[in-house]
């Protein structure tokens, strides 16, 4: 166990749908980041929060949005969903921000599926 | 931004075999060199991870070698084990920069 919890483990839902994934880092890490992972694929980073402020964004549709709030939990929002979406979306949390070097922990993830 | 290659795609070995995994990063102000480890249907995990002032790393049965000038860097996993079946992950980090770029995989099977 990593310390990093996201809800739901499985999400399935129709195209069009929004749906919102939430992610609560381990316990003293202020930085959070998301990533999409589809089927045979690499990990694709989406975005990333540092103590409620984004910090960086990668790959992540206009459809996708995300925010940290002051308990330093994020959610991460999926609108007008489209096949394509049906992925494995990790979060990771780390102690540090940029400048300095360590370990990214894992969420289990949340295995979305667009019907 | 930083562009991370990673080869080969699959590797099968046989029980006891060496595995060796090589990726390559495309900007040379990449300092951190991790490697994931994700078995199927599970999280990454970090098995090992290198800076760029060392260039080499082992623990226990894997290592990790970075060559700065010609900026590639490879997993060496030993004597494999059926375990160490899973989908191997490199990423690179640059110094000023806040995420990790992530190579595209590597399945790897060990044949009993």
């Amino acid at each position: 166990d990593s310390g990093v919890t996201q809800t739901p483990k499985h999400l399935i839902t129709a195209t069009g749908q929004r749906v919102t994934l939430r992610c609560s880092p381990r316990s003293g890490d202020l930085s959070v980041y998301w990533y999409q992972q589809s089927l045979d694929q690499g990990l694709q980073f989406l975005i990333q929060y540092y103590n409620g402020e984004e910090r960086a964004k990668g790959n992540i549709l206009e459809r996708f949005s995300a925010q940290q709030f002051p308990d330093l939990h994020s959610e991460l929002n999926l609108s007008s969903l489209e096949l394509g979406d049906s992925a494995l979306y990790f979060c990771a949390s780390s102690e540090y921000t940029s400048g300095r070097v360590g370990e990214q922990f894992f969420g289990p993830g949340t295995r979305l599926t667009v019907l | 931004g930083e562009n991370v290659e990673q080869h080969p795609s699959t590797l099968s070995v046989q029980e006891g075999d060496s595995a060796v995994i090589k990726c390559t990063y495309s900007d040379s102000a990449s300092n951190y060199f991790p490697w994931y480890k994700q078995e199927l249907g599970k999280r990454p995990q970090l098995i090992i991870d290198i800076r760029s002032n060392v260039g080499e790393k082992k623990d226990q049965r894997i290592a990790v070698t970075l060559n700065k000038t010609a900026k590639h860097f490879s997993l060496h996993i030993t004597e494999t084990q059926p375990e160490d079946s899973a989908v191997y992950f490199c990423a690179a980090k640059k110094a000023d920069d806040y995420k990790l770029s992530f190579g595209a995989g590597t399945t790897v099977t060990v044949r009993a």
